[in-house]
């Protein structure tokens, strides 16, 4: 099974920095890379998927990109309600895994 | 609007078993995938297992394949979760999930439904 990981596994930033993480498939996967969002005790959200395709509604500070093995979320300017853990989710074929995610705080 | 309304979630003991239920409105269910996805206490999201529109395919993660069992019934729009010789590992929120118009990505989940597995 591929394995999906990411890093950092958290990280601390200022409001307005840019905000890079990755994720790297153990495999190949072309571009079935999906990100989600989840803040404390809320449903997971998808912000992005097909690797840079911006889910309806997401603020467009989000974006994604990457291909193959290697993938990365940006925010371009943290803003305070961007606190949450990110997860990636590989959806090329079963197992669809998640990523163990990355835990965004403000500095 | 879409809705996936999770139910079943209890506490049982080790080696004993659950079914989830999930109703889904708002949309017409027998077009899509349906997933199975669980968040263990302060943990990462885990994807459980798939069932194909017509509940001829159905997928595992390796944790829980041989114990758990995805199901659908299109005709109630309702999808299932048997889960069997439950272990303390499986303690979890288990969310339901949409399948995507375009892609297998997540784009509707329920609430949830807690599971404990405790002695």
């Amino acid at each position: 099974d591929i394995h999906m990981t990411q890093s950092p596994s958290s990280l601390s930033a200022s409001v307005g920095d840019r905000v890079t993480i990755t994720c790297r498939a153990s495999q190949d996967i072309t571009n079935y890379l999906a990100w989600y969002q989840q803040k404390p005790g809320k449903v997971p959200k998808l912000l992005i998927y097909a690797a840079s395709t911006l889910q309806s509604g997401v603020p467009s500070r989000f974006s994604g990109s990457g291909s193959g093995p290697d993938f990365t979320l940006t925010i371009s300017s943290l803003q305070p309600e961007d606190v949450a853990t990110y997860y990636c989710q590989k959806y090329n074929s079963a197992p669809y895994t998640f990523g163990q995610g990355t835990k965004l705080e403000i500095k | 609007e879409v809705q996936l309304v999770e139910s079943g979630g209890v506490g049982v003991q080790p080696g004993g078993s659950l079914r989830l239920s999930c109703e889904a409105t708002g949309f017409t269910f027998d077009d899509y995938a349906m997933h199975w996805v669980r968040q263990a206490p302060g943990k990462g999201l885990e994807w459980v297992s798939l069932i194909t529109w017509d509940g001829g395919s159905t997928y595992y993660a390796d944790s829980v394949k041989g114990r758990f069992t995805i199901s659908r019934d299109n005709s109630k729009n309702s999808l299932y979760l048997q889960m069997n010789s439950l272990r303390a590992e499986d303690t979890a929120l288990y969310y339901c999930a949409k399948d995507g118009d375009s892609s297998s990505s997540l784009v509707y989940w329920g609430q949830g439904t807690l599971v404990t597995v405790s002695s």
